[in-house]
C-alpha cells in the first residue's frame, strides 16, 4: 500500500534554532517529492521537489534531502523564524498514471516561539 | 503566488441546504482537483477534472458533485449538507504536459481553501 508517514507529528523550537522533520515513504513506482508548507487556513505552498535523481535541494533556509534507497527523505530548516510556524507536508507522487497520483503525509505542525 | 481562488473562505449552514463551494483559476491549467481535509490530517482527493467536460471521482467517497463547464472553473456542489460534511474543502490546479510554467507536470497550485461547519 502506498503510504507517506511523516514524524515528529509536532514538534516546537525557539527561533533562530534549527530543526529536521522526517518523511518515509512505500509509494511506488517514484516519481518524485515536494515539501509544501501549510499555514493555518490557507492552501499548501510548494517548498522544494525532488527527482529519483536528486539526493538534495535548498529554498532559502530550507533544505530538503532524499535517500531514494531508503525511501527516506528530511527537510531541514536553519535559523528558524517565527512566521515558518506552519504544517510541513511531504507529499510523494507516483509514476504509476498520466494523473501523477499524489500521496500526503499527514504533516508535522511546526512552532516557533520567541 | 498561485492565482487560484476560493469562495466563500467560510460558511456556516444548517442541515438540508445546498451549496457550491466556488473555485477559480487564471492560470490556463487544464487539470483541476477538490481536496478534503480534516484538522491533523492529509489532504483526500475527492474529484478532478482532466479539462472542459471531464470529471471523475477521486480516492476518498464524497457525496459532493463537481462540474467542469469552463477551463478557469471547478465548482463543488452539495446538494443536501449534514454535519458529517464539516471539513476543509481545497481546490488545486496543475499544468498539463511534461513542463509546467513552474514545475513539473504533477505540480499542484492550492487555492487558500473553504472551510465549511455544517449544524
Amino acid at each position: 500500500k502506498n503510504q507517506v508517514e511523516q514524524s515528529p507529528q509536532s514538534l516546537i523550537i525557539l527561533e533562530g534554532k534549527n530543526c529536521t522533520l522526517q518523511c518515509n515513504y512505500t509509494v511506488s513506482p517514484f516519481s518524485n517529492l515536494r515539501w509544501y508548507k501549510q499555514d493555518t487556513g490557507r492552501g499548501p505552498v510548494s517548498l522544494t521537489i525532488m527527482t529519483f535523481s536528486e539526493n538534495t535541494k535548498s529554498n532559502g533556509r530550507y533544505t530538503a534531502t532524499l535517500d531514494a534507497d531508503t525511501k527516506q527523505s528530511s527537510l531541514h530548516i536553519t535559523a528558524s523564524q517565527l512566521s515558518d510556524s506552519a504544517s510541513y507536508i511531504c507529499v510523494v507522487s507516483d509514476r504509476g498514471s498520466t494523473l501523477g497520483r499524489l500521496y500526503f503525509g499527514r504533516g508535522t505542525q511546526l512552532t516557533v516561539w520567541p | 503566488e498561485a492565482d487560484i481562488y476560493q469562495t466563500p473562505r467560510y460558511l456556516v449552514i444548517g442541515t438540508g441546504k445546498k451549496i457550491t463551494l466556488e473555485c477559480s483559476q487564471t492560470m490556463g491549467h487544464d487539470k483541476m482537483y477538490w481536496y478534503q481535509q480534516d484538522p491533523g490530517m492529509e489532504l483526500h482527493l475527492i474529484h478532478y477534472s482532466y479539462g472542459v467536460n471531464s470529471t471523475e471521482k477521486g480516492d476518498l467517497s464524497s457525496e459532493s458533485t463537481v462540474s467542469r463547464i469552463r477551463t478557469e472553473h471547478f465548482p463543488l456542489t452539495l446538494e443536501s449538507a449534514r454535519p458529517s460534511h464539516t471539513s476543509q474543502y481545497l481546490c488545486a490546479s496543475s499544468p498539463s504536459g511534461l513542463a509546467g510554467a513552474r514545475g513539473g507536470t504533477d505540480t499542484q497550485y492550492f487555492g487558500p481553501g473553504t472551510r465549511l461547519t455544517v449544524l
